[in-house]
């Protein structure tokens, strides 16, 4: 089962940032929290991943709390292209090569 | 980008048929991995590859399924009787190492009748 809690689904106005949070109150010192997103049943696509430190890439940002349990995706200037299924997701990077999905965030980007 | 190539996109067989589902994964990778996605339902593991062995395997992937690396561009998944449970989408996957992120393929939609 999925180590993450998520919302169901969540709104945001074209060209304002999206937050997603995620819930991971039992995550232990050396998981990694990842982001992928699903556009509309193609492949899940990387977003970004951290293990403490707040991290950024050309797509995202991502803040973990000081405590780890929890975090936040940042998409700084949504686009209707941005409408997607995100997943959260804490993984081992040294130990297991499987990925667990959850049922994610449903965002909806609106003109 | 690179990106992982699937084929078919779509494939339709009968119920007890044998299929072989096809993938290049990026060039560089050495991790290769096979998903899938009943619809509706959640991403589902089924297994990981690398060195020409399965790494981790899900109980999904029963004895019915196997997977190859017959050169050295293919990734093979290949389900030996179809059910009508095995209908979904399958996601064909690599990565250059297994703590990096995942490339996902764009999918071959499984229907058995």
């Amino acid at each position: 089962d999925a180590k993450t809690t998520q919302p169901t689904s969540m709104d945001c106005a074209e060209g304002r940032a999206a937050n997603l949070p995620c819930n991971h109150s039992t995550i232990s010192g050396n998981e990694y929290v990842y982001w992928y997103r699903q556009i509309h049943s193609q492949g899940p696509q990387y977003i970004i991943h951290g293990l403490k430190n707040n991290e950024t890439n050309e797509m995202a940002s991502l803040i973990i709390t000081e405590d780890r349990k929890s975090s936040t995706l940042i998409l700084p200037h949504a686009t209707l292209r941005d409408t997607a299924v995100y997943y959260c997701i804490v993984e081992n990077g040294a130990g297991s090569y499987q990925l667990t999905f959850g049922k994610g965030t449903k965002l909806s980007v609106i003109p | 980008e690179p990106e992982v190539t699937q084929t078919p996109s779509h494939q339709v067989t009968q119920m007890g048929q044998e299929v072989i589902l096809r993938c290049v994964p990026i060039s560089n990778h050495l991790y290769f991995y096979w998903y899938r996605q009943i619809l509706g339902q959640k991403v589902e593991f089924l297994v990981s590859f690398y060195n020409n062995e399965i790494s981790e395997k899900s109980e999904i992937f029963d004895d019915q399924f196997s997977v190859e690396r017959p050169d050295g561009s293919n990734f093979t998944l290949k389900i030996r009787s179809t059910k009508l449970e095995d209908s979904a989408m399958y996601f064909c996957a690599s990565s250059v190492r297994r703590d990096e992120k995942l490339f996902f393929g764009s999918g071959t939609q499984l229907s058995v009748l």
